[in-house]
């Protein structure tokens, strides 16, 4: 069973386009998490849920939206995609402050 | 402002040898360090935690020291195997929830 697993992989979309990634954790974790990695390679924080509720929200523009309707799903809307939309998205559950995050295996968003 | 420097964006060395990646971090008072590895297409995996009261953690042939006073944080890989390169990350908990990452270095294991 895969720990965290979020769909799709890949996702290519046109401009203006509104597009969700989901993720889902079997590791009854209390905080999901959703992180963007760029073109070289660096990791931003953007959204943490915790017990369904947002903890954390980064500056991020707010055609981003996280959706979370239990403690095992964080959901990723997305509207009027642009261009430098394009990243991959990593999903993440931890439990504790002071053990390590478990991220699922990224979405790869292009907007052509 | 705050920030997270690793020592370098790529590291290569000789098989057998110890790898040793370096973490600095300024305007920061993290509560613990973590190091995470991600190979390519997949996502981080966690590695290591050590507290700020912790000096050094070990586990199998990885190691882990943290110096609050430097402000750095050095991971090392002894005895390297090729299957240890990858790109290694450290990340520091400043808050409750919040895990800051480095931009990476990628370690390559020559055989």
């Amino acid at each position: 069973d895969t720990a965290v697993s979020q769909t799709p992989k890949y996702l290519v979309t046109q401009m203006g386009n509104d597009k969700s990634i989901k993720c889902e954790q079997n590791l009854g974790h209390d905080t999901m998490y959703w992180y963007k990695q760029d073109s070289k390679k660096f990791l931003k924080i953007m959204f943490s849920y915790n017990n369904k509720e947002l903890i954390i929200n980064e500056t991020v523009p707010n055609r981003f939206s996280p959706k979370s309707p239990d403690k095992a799903h964080l959901n990723l809307h997305i509207n009027s995609l642009e261009l430098g939309d394009s990243a991959v998205y990593f999903c993440a559950s931890s439990q504790d402050d002071q053990y390590g995050y478990t991220f699922g295996s990224g979405t790869r968003l292009t907007v052509v | 402002s705050q920030k997270i420097e690793q020592n370098s964006e790529a590291l290569n060395i000789q098989e057998g040898k110890t790898a040793t990646l370096t973490c600095n971090y300024t305007n920061y008072s993290p509560a613990y360090l973590q190091w995470y590895r991600q190979d390519p297409g997949r996502g981080p995996v966690f590695l290591l935690l050590i507290r700020e009261n912790e000096k050094e953690k070990r586990k199998e042939r990885l190691k882990v020291t943290f110096d609050t006073t430097l402000k750095q944080s050095l991971f090392h890989i002894t005895a390297s195997q090729p299957a240890d390169s990858a790109t290694y990350l450290c990340a520091l908990a400043l808050s409750s929830r919040q895990l800051t990452f480095g931009s990476g270095t990628q370690l390559t294991v020559l055989p």
